[in-house]
């Protein structure tokens, strides 16, 4: 059974700071990693998508790497704002798509 | 992408009733996918549910508690029965872009029970 973890489980920094934001998984047989944004009341949104034969994808100021043979990822977030203020999931999938969710890291940018 | 409305948006229920959660995509997708999010805790698979099939539970997830139909390739409902205080959660809806891989969420349904 695949178990997602991620590091740290809440984050609180000051604007303009990057985030760095930790994800694992035990089984590395994944067909993508994606990471995701929630926040409160409202559904998730995806941010980045990698799939199992790529390092990284960056989009903006959002930059996610995958090392699949070590099980882990990490989400950097550069120039933080308070917008950026969130609930980041990563989450990893099979060829069946279902997602293995992590439980989350809590990002609070103070302005 | 896909756009997807979930309905109710929330919900305050007494014990021993259901409720029924409606998801409608903007688009004819293959599979769609019910999730719960226990406070506090992330996202669990309930099911993937198929047109035209019956619904494929994940373990601890059972058809009598959590029906699910599937009419169309854009509808889908899932049905908490029997609620006890234990269902309060957030039960979101979500479908994946086979071209892309990528998997969109509804907003989601937030259901407390008393």
């Amino acid at each position: 059974k695949q178990e997602v973890t991620q590091i740290p489980a809440a984050l609180s920094v000051p604007e303009g700071e990057n985030l760095v934001l930790n994800c694992s998984f035990t089984d590395s047989a994944i067909y993508n990693l994606q990471w995701f944004r929630q926040d409160p009341g409202k559904g998730l949104t995806s941010l980045l998508l990698i799939q199992s034969s790529q390092r990284e994808q960056t989009s903006g100021r959002l930059n996610a790497s995958l090392d699949k043979s070590s099980g882990r990822s990490t989400l950097y977030i550069a120039a933080s704002q308070p917008g950026d203020s969130a609930t980041y999931l990563c989450a990893v999938s099979h060829n069946d798509y279902k997602l293995s969710f992590g439980a989350g890291t809590t990002v609070t940018v103070r302005a | 992408s896909a756009v997807i409305s979930q309905k109710p948006s929330r919900d305050i229920c007494q014990r021993g009733t259901s409720l029924t959660i409606q998801c409608q995509v903007d688009s004819q997708v293959t599979m769609m996918f019910w999730y719960r999010q226990q406070p506090g805790q992330s996202l669990t698979l309930i099911a993937t549910a198929n047109q035209g099939s019956e619904a494929t539970y994940e373990s601890g997830f059972v058809i009598d508690k959590f029906p699910i139909s599937r009419p169309n390739l854009t509808f889908s409902t899932l049905t908490v029965s029997n609620m006890s205080p234990e269902d309060s959660s957030i039960y979101l809806c979500s479908v994946n872009e086979r071209a892309k891989g990528i998997q969109y969420f509804g907003a989601g349904t937030r259901l407390s029970v008393l």
